[in-house]
């Protein structure tokens, strides 16, 4: 099974800033790469897959990169409803498997 | 538009059998696959099992000795059974809808499952 490694596991910021997260493949997935948001009381989010294509309804704030086995997410300037839990998955082949999640949360 | 829930029981005995049930709407089950994700307290995300839509599945390897998922396409409704829980298999399970089996676009709220005696 692929192993993904997602950094860092907590991170605090403020409104405004930006802040990245990344996903580490234990082999190459080229670029099947998807990050969720997850929120209580919520449904999981779909934000990016393939790597950089924005979901429908996904802020233009939020981008994904990278390809191979390194991905990061971006969110730039911060707005408050983006602070919860980022999950990475890869979808290049089953098991599909998921990073163990980063908790961004308010400075 | 597109809709998943999960129902099933919120307490399950050790050894015993958890049955699931999945209902969507605004989607046919013989167009996409339904996937269940588990997520045991304060941890990450961990894939289940799928039922592909042409109706064979998938499972996690790890639990596939135990694992059975079906579905009833005219009340749209896709079941998770798993037999010998233990205290481990307490999570919350999500269904979720793969577009084009790959990526999960449309998730349930989730329900919470406690194995417990």
């Amino acid at each position: 099974d692929v192993q993904m490694t997602q950094s860092p596991s907590n991170l605090a910021a403020s409104p405004g800033e930006s802040v990245s997260i990344n996903c580490k493949a234990s082999k190459s997935i080229s670029k099947y790469l998807a990050w969720y948001q997850q929120k209580p009381g919520k449904a999981n989010k779909l934000l990016i897959y393939s790597g950089s294509t924005l979901q429908s309804g996904t802020p233009s704030r939020f981008s994904g990169s990278g390809s191979g086995t390194d991905f990061t997410l971006t969110i730039r300037n911060l707005e408050p409803e983006d602070f919860g839990l980022y999950y990475c998955q890869q979808h290049n082949e089953y098991p599909y498997t998921f990073g163990a999640g980063t908790k961004l949360e308010l400075k | 538009q597109v809709q998943l829930k999960e129902s099933g029981p919120g307490l399950v005995q050790p050894s015993q059998t958890l049955s699931l049930t999945c209902t969507v709407s605004g989607f046919s089950l013989t167009s996409n696959s339904v996937h269940w994700v588990r997520q045991p307290p304060g941890k990450g995300l961990e894939w289940v099992g799928a039922i592909w839509s042409g109706g064979s599945t998938d499972y996690n390897s790890a639990l596939k000795s135990r694992l059975s998922i079906s579905r009833d396409t005219s009340k749209s409704q896709v079941f998770l059974k798993m037999n010998s829980l233990q205290t481990e298999d307490t999570a919350i399970y999500f269904c979720t809808r793969a577009y084009g089996g790959y990526y999960f676009d449309y998730w349930g709220q989730g329900v919470m499952v406690t194995v417990s005696s």
